[in-house]
């Protein structure tokens, strides 16, 4: 079986700038969730969607935005890049029927804002 | 105060040693208790996964969780080099922000020397 699949793996933009990053569930998962990582911050969560809605919601500004298909594959999106923002994103999905589920997550996407 | 406290290390111990690791945490409604290892550039993975007080076992790794004091613990036993990760504990539930989610410790940075 698959694991979860992000791309891309790195990403290199300028401040101002918008990014699109993507992620493919384990084959089955309904539920997909987005982590910010940083050294200073550790994992942060970011949202939560399942079946297309956004389920649940962290504490970010609304420049982070996401999106889920119908084949459960989500995006992520940043506008108006910060340096701030430079970070490894993560995505883990589960099957979404219980909210304590384990999560599976993916390798990541390293974004670098200059 | 932060929901959950790590000690970020690092901590570097001789192959063979017992490992113990902690988190504490503050947020009374955290249901599930979780720890994750995560090798560089990797996203992180699921080591144990328990529900009530007490200890549960895996191999080499014991999880102990105490509801009581708010504390939870990993003990690795004949580390191994292979062990060398970070390690970040997670809990799960309704976080002071209001959203239901995986709340993660900063994970301690284990080094395990041959």
């Amino acid at each position: 079986k698959a694991g979860v699949t992000q791309t891309p793996r790195y990403l290199i933009k300028t401040r101002g700038q918008q990014v699109t990053l993507s992620c493919s569930p384990i084959s089955g998962h309904r539920s997909v969730s987005w982590y910010q990582q940083t050294p200073g911050q550790g994992l942060q969560f970011l949202f939560e969607y399942f079946s297309e809605t956004q389920r649940n919601k962290g504490n970010f500004p609304g420049r982070f935005s996401g999106r889920q298909f119908s084949n459960s594959r989500s995006e992520m999106n940043v506008s108006t890049l910060e340096l701030g923002d430079s970070a490894l994103y993560l995505c883990a999905s589960s099957l979404g029927v219980d909210l304590n589920e384990k999560l599976f997550f993916g390798s990541g996407t390293q974004l670098s804002v200059l | 105060q932060k929901e959950v406290e790590q000690d970020p290390g690092p901590l570097s111990v001789p192959e063979g040693a017992i490992v113990s690791l902690n988190c504490t945490y503050s947020n009374s409604a955290f249901q599930y208790f979780m720890w994750y290892r995560q090798y560089s550039r990797k996203g992180p993975e699921l080591l144990m996964y328990t529900y009530s007080s007490g200890n549960k076992e895996d191999g080499r790794f014991t999880a102990q969780v105490d509801k009581s004091s708010k504390y939870i613990s990993l003990f690795i036993r004949d580390s191994q080099p292979s062990d060398s990760a970070t390690y970040l504990c997670a809990m799960s539930g309704y976080s002071g922000a209001g959203s239901y989610q995986l709340t993660f410790g900063k994970g301690t940075k284990l080094s395990v020397i041959p």
